[in-house]
């Protein structure tokens, strides 16, 4: 069964260090999303991409963040200035129309 | 993805009963609807999905229900299983034209042997 990887499984880094978190989305799908849960709380939407371009974004997604796809597999999500309350688990998912499909996460740490 | 923490409702049954998790969606616009399973660690899980033209779906030991007067969303698993035992979410997408997914708290479901 097709899956979502993202890499690595987890990262730790120093506040204000840039982080890149990685991500392979499903070969033919078109659409593209970040998410991340803080310990504890729920999954949020952080940005979705189409056509090569953000379709849509929520207050999370500021202009710390910012999203890459480099090659036609790849699909990055960049912080430029981490923050301890960057502290989550990052997930990477994608979908043809219906029907995301998730990756198991980057726990992200920053100390 | 454990939500230590935040304190879930917790479903508690017997290996081979029947469960039901239950959830309130926020926003009467939202076309679609979909149920995820996560496990300790491991990212959300596509269990079954539903849009909003229907009432009910079935899948395998599966069956989700939509009340759109009541803005309810139930998740009917038979003869749950102790691999059943997860956290589970409902998540809803706010409107057509929109891709965000928005995430309901989850309910713990857990799966006495």
């Amino acid at each position: 069964e097709p899956e979502v990887t993202q890499t690595p499984s987890h990262q730790v880094t120093q506040m204000g260090q840039e982080v890149i978190l990685r991500c392979v989305p499903i070969s033919n799908h078109l659409y593209f999303y970040w998410y991340r849960q803080i310990l504890g709380q729920k999954v949020e939407f952080l940005v979705s991409f189409y056509n090569n371009e953000i379709s849509e974004k929520s207050e999370i997604f500021d202009d710390q963040f910012s999203v890459e796809r480099p090659d036609g597999s790849n699909f990055t999500l960049k912080i430029r200035s981490t923050k301890l309350e960057d502290s989550a688990m990052y997930f990477c998912a994608s979908s043809p129309s219906y029907g995301y499909t998730f990756g198991s996460g980057t726990r992200l740490t920053v100390v | 993805g454990e939500s230590v923490g935040l304190h879930l409702p917790t479903l508690s049954v017997q290996e081979g009963d029947n469960s039901i998790i239950n959830c309130a969606y926020s926003n009467s616009a939202s076309d679609y609807f979909i149920w995820y399973k996560q496990e300790s660690g491991k990212g959300p899980q596509f269990i079954i999905d539903i849009r909003s033209n229907m009432d009910k779906r079935q899948g395998q030991r599966v069956t989700v229900l939509l009340n759109k007067t009541v803005k309810h969303l139930s998740l009917q698993i038979a003869a749950t299983q102790p691999g059943d035992s997860a956290v589970y979410f409902c998540a809803e997408r706010m409107a057509t034209g929109r891709r965000a997914l928005t995430f309901g708290s989850g309910t713990r479901l857990q799966v006495q042997p």
